[in-house]
């Protein structure tokens, strides 16, 4: 079956650097998404990686090892408004998305 | 502003009722899906259109139907509700091609009693 493993909560320190890790198991792979989702919101998309390496957007950075069938999220200079669930979701070979269960980050001061 | 509207944000409903959970896009989006969130899941895709007049069953598609009679609206049906659909119910969009991310409405918090 195909699957998605994300750590279910993480607590880091406001100003520090957190990673988020997501391994995948998947029938083909089309590309892999990352999304933010504060409590009582909507998911709202951070970046999407389709070839092995680093994507750099701010202070957030998404790297893929397609070998591996693995991706993390790097949050960087963390802020109190980072405290969210990150939802790691991969477009399987029929352009379906799998999604993870979400990793809750706790950010304290 | 542009963007998916869900109605209505929170409903209780009784077991046996049907119930339409509606959702709108203005962003010409071809295609539309409903997902349903619960607590230590990922989201669930129930059903799905890639265009419009065009529908499909997702993961979960048992006791809820859709239909996509024109572009921006995508109505999602419960006939007949069971407890075990009580869950927040996201509306979401994209222009169809295969890496574009997902829109999502503000959700539908539905209790079934």
């Amino acid at each position: 079956g195909q699957n998605i493993d994300q750590p279910t909560e993480m607590t880091a320190t406001e100003g520090a650097i957190v990673q988020i890790n997501c391994t995948y198991q998947t029938s083909g792979f089309n590309g892999l998404f990352w999304y933010q989702q504060h409590a009582g919101e909507a998911p709202t998309f951070l970046s999407y990686n389709v070839l092995d390496g680093l994507e750099e957007k701010g202070r957030f950075s998404s790297f893929l090892s397609r070998s591996k069938g693995y991706s993390y999220l790097l949050l960087k200079e963390l802020q109190m408004k980072d405290s969210a669930s990150y939802l790691c979701a991969v477009m399987d070979s029929n352009y379906q998305l799998i999604w993870g269960a979400g990793t809750k980050l706790i950010i304290k001061p | 502003i542009a963007g998916i509207t869900q109605a209505p944000t929170s409903q209780i409903l009784a077991a046996g009722r049907r119930m339409t959970l509606r959702c709108t896009q203005d962003m010409r989006h071809n295609a539309m899906y409903w997902y349903r969130q619960d607590l230590g899941l990922g989201l669930r895709l129930i059903h799905y259109s890639n265009t419009a007049g065009t529908t499909g069953k997702g993961e979960v598609p048992d006791g809820y139907s859709v239909s996509r009679a024109n572009t921006d609206d995508f109505p999602l049906t419960l006939a007949s509700a069971v407890p075990s659909q009580t869950s927040v119910y996201f509306c979401a969009s994209s222009p169809g091609t295969g890496n574009s991310p997902l829109h999502f409405g503000n959700g539908t918090r539905l209790t079934v009693t």
